[in-house]
């Protein structure tokens, strides 16, 4: 059973560019959460989706980011007109249920560079 | 709003000594209290986690203490080794919704 997926694993863009991030949870999860790590600092959560639905999206800037979770295909994470304080690590994570004492599985990361 | 607050930020212990990382939440609802575990270029992995019915959690050389009325928990790696170096996440949550600490940077000298 393959673990959380994420690609690219490394993203480098310009300042205005778009950045997409891709998330593929464990078969059989329908949560998934995104969180942002920026150098030497804990994970800031950014948004719970569940399949077709965004749940709790309060740790996500109000302007250039979105995410979606399609109902066929990965959850997806996109920053537009991206500028340099974007530059962090995305995470991830997904659980099969939102209950309490389920487990999060965190994917190995996007490493967002902006230039 | 910082709602898991982890100290230290940074710890150095020889091999074989006992690493104590603590964390302190403000939330009386929160319901799950995992420990993370992550090694440079990969994400956090779940080492430990304990629900707030218990006091301690003992997994190996792993244990979690958890004190309901403080709101304090904290992690203790026995007999430290150099392959536990890594940053330790702690978090809590209710009904899911997981907030982390900071991290502590963990270094287990030979």
């Amino acid at each position: 059973n393959a673990g959380v997926m994420q690609n690219p694993r490394h993203l480098v863009r310009r300042r205005g560019q778009e950045a997409r991030l891709r998330c593929s949870p464990m078969k059989g999860h329908s949560h998934v959460y995104w969180y942002r790590q920026l150098p030497e600092e804990g994970l800031k959560f950014m948004v719970y989706l569940q399949k077709e639905n965004i749940i709790d999206e309060s740790g996500m800037p109000k302007e250039r980011f979105s995410a979606e979770f399609p109902k066929e295909g990965p959850s997806i994470l996109r920053i537009q007109q991206v500028v340099r304080g974007d530059s962090a690590a995305y995470f991830c994570a997904s659980s099969p249920r939102h209950t309490a004492g389920e487990t999060q599985y965190f994917g190995p990361g996007t490493r967002l560079l902006v230039l | 709003q910082q709602q898991v607050k982890q100290s230290p930020q940074s710890l150095i212990v020889q091999k074989g000594g006992i690493s104590i990382i603590n964390c302190a939440y403000e939330n009386t609802a929160f319901d799950y209290f995992p420990w993370y575990q992550q090694f440079p270029g990969k994400g956090p992995a779940l080492l430990i986690a304990i629900r707030p019915d218990v006091s301690e959690k003992k997994e190996g050389r792993f244990t979690i203490s958890f004190n309901k009325s403080a709101k304090q928990f904290s992690l203790h790696i026995m007999d430290s080794q150099p392959g536990d170096s890594a940053t330790y996440f702690c978090a809590a949550g209710e009904n899911n919704d997981m907030r982390f600490g900071a991290g502590t940077r963990l270094t287990v000298k030979p």
